[in-house]
């Protein structure tokens, strides 16, 4: 069964800090990984989308890493804003049987960036 | 482009009431997915379709549980006979047809915030 862990679960930093989310996986049969931002409330907005066969995605201040074979994901925010602050959650796409696919998500981390 | 659309936003209902939930799909998204997300937890899977098709149902679907999507456009989720631990964010999202799994994107929509008494 796929666990997304991540590493830290809650995380507060000064504004205009570079930072590093951490995202492990335990299966590393999978499709694609994508980071997602959570507010308060609201629903997930898609940020990075990186495919099996990729290493890495970058959007704005936004870059994010995939090592596969080690199950792992990095987020890395460049010069952090306020905001930056919410949840960040992690996701796998995995095969769930025949030919259907799930997303398996990690509890996510909680970023606050203070002004 | 508007979105995923998801109605009510919230819903607060007494234990052992039914209730239905409403998604609307981003136009011509031929996959929808709903979730379940409970505080301090990530989404949890609990079904997917194929246009109209409902092709996989998690274990945490119980039989109290029955989604639709008619015509292969908008979805209801309904949960009978509500139970505290029903209490969630109901997460809806779709995403278009692609050619390889590897490239499917997930648009998700606000939510709907239950809360049983």
């Amino acid at each position: 069964k796929q666990e997304v862990t991540q590493i830290p679960a809650a995380l507060s930093v000064p504004e205009g800090e570079n930072l590093v989310l951490n995202c492990s996986f335990t299966d590393s049969a999978i499709y694609n990984l994508q980071w997602f931002r959570q507010d308060p409330g609201k629903g997930l907005t898609s940020l990075l989308l990186i495919q099996s066969s990729q290493r890495e995605q970058t959007s704005g201040r936004l870059n994010a890493s995939l090592d596969k074979s080690s199950g792992r994901s990095t987020l890395y925010i460049a010069a952090s804003q306020p905001g930056d602050s919410a949840t960040y959650l992690c996701a796998v796409k995995v095969r769930s049987g025949g030919s259907n696919y799930k997303l398996t998500f990690g509890k996510g981390t909680l970023l606050t960036v203070n002004p | 482009d508007t979105g995923v659309s998801q109605n009510p936003r919230h819903k607060i209902t007494k234990r052992g009431q039914n209730v239905t939930f409403r998604c609307d799909p981003i136009s011509e998204h031929n996959r929808l997915y709903w979730y379940r997300q409970t505080l301090g937890q990530g989404p949890e899977f609990l079904t997917y379709f194929q246009n109209e098709a409902q092709l996989e149902k998690s274990r945490l679907l119980s039989d109290r549980f029955s989604a639709e999507r008619p015509k292969g456009s908008f979805s209801t989720l309904e949960i009978q006979r509500t139970e505290q631990g029903d209490s969630a964010m109901y997460l809806c999202a779709s995403s278009p047809r692609t050619l390889g799994g590897s490239n499917e994107k997930l648009f998700f929509g606000s939510g709907t915030q239950l809360s049983v008494l």
